[in-house]
């Protein structure tokens, strides 16, 4: 059974700092691997979806990496803002399923 | 990225009765939808997978007699709880795909209050 950590679980940091959330994971035999945001009491919106093929991957000021063999996943932000305070969510695809972590809660300080 | 909506946002039922949550994907066709649930400050929970057409697959502990789940289309899929009483209170949420392990897409959930 896959198993997801993702540390650490709770940071703030203030505004203008970069981020760097882990994500870890048991299983490599993983088709893709997804980060998503979630904000309280709303669903998940995705931010990038690496394929297992892939080492990084770049949205804006998010970057993703993947290393598949040794299980980790690391999510960049840089130039944090107020508006990054949410909770990211790292999901693992294999066969189908998606398991996720408990998340990182990030709250941003102006 | 794709939408998927999911409505009602938040509802709020007598002990005893149903509830019917739909998702739907509004820009592409999903092959698979799965459902899931959310404790506070906790992971999402899969509860099942359905597919176009043919039953759910239930996750194991799930009462498939209670959380009855229908995908009548390639862009609908309804859970309906059954007889709701308070411990089924929770956040519910759906997820689309229109392809087997492609991008997953998900509604903004649904927060279920049973008195």
């Amino acid at each position: 059974k896959q198993e997801v950590t993702q540390i650490p679980a709770a940071l703030s940091v203030p505004e203008g700092e970069n981020l760097v959330l882990n994500c870890s994971f048991t299983d490599s035999a993983i088709y893709n691997l997804q980060w998503f945001r979630q904000d309280p009491g709303k669903g998940l919106t995705s931010l990038l979806l690496i394929q297992s093929s892939q080492r990084e991957q770049t949205s804006g000021r998010l970057n993703a990496s993947l290393d598949k063999s040794s299980g980790r996943s690391t999510l960049y932000i840089a130039a944090s803002q107020p508006g990054d305070s949410a909770t990211y969510l790292c999901a693992v695809n294999g066969n189908n399923r998606l398991a996720f972590g408990k998340g990182n809660q990030v709250v941003v300080i102006p | 990225g794709a939408v998927v909506s999911q409505h009602p946002s938040w509802v709020i039922c007598k002990s005893g009765t149903s509830v019917k949550i739909e998702c739907r994907s509004l820009d592409f066709q999903a092959t698979t939808m799965f459902w899931y649930r959310q404790f506070p400050k906790q992971s999402l929970m899969l509860m099942a997978t359905s597919n176009e057409g043919s039953k759910a697959t239930y996750e194991q502990g799930v009462e498939k007699d209670k959380f009855l789940i229908n995908h009548a289309s390639l862009t609908l899929s309804t859970l309906t709880v059954t007889s709701a009483h308070p411990e089924d209170s929770s956040f519910y949420i759906c997820s689309a795909r229109g392809a087997v392990n492609t991008e997953a897409f998900f509604g903004q959930g649904t927060r279920l209050t049973v008195v």
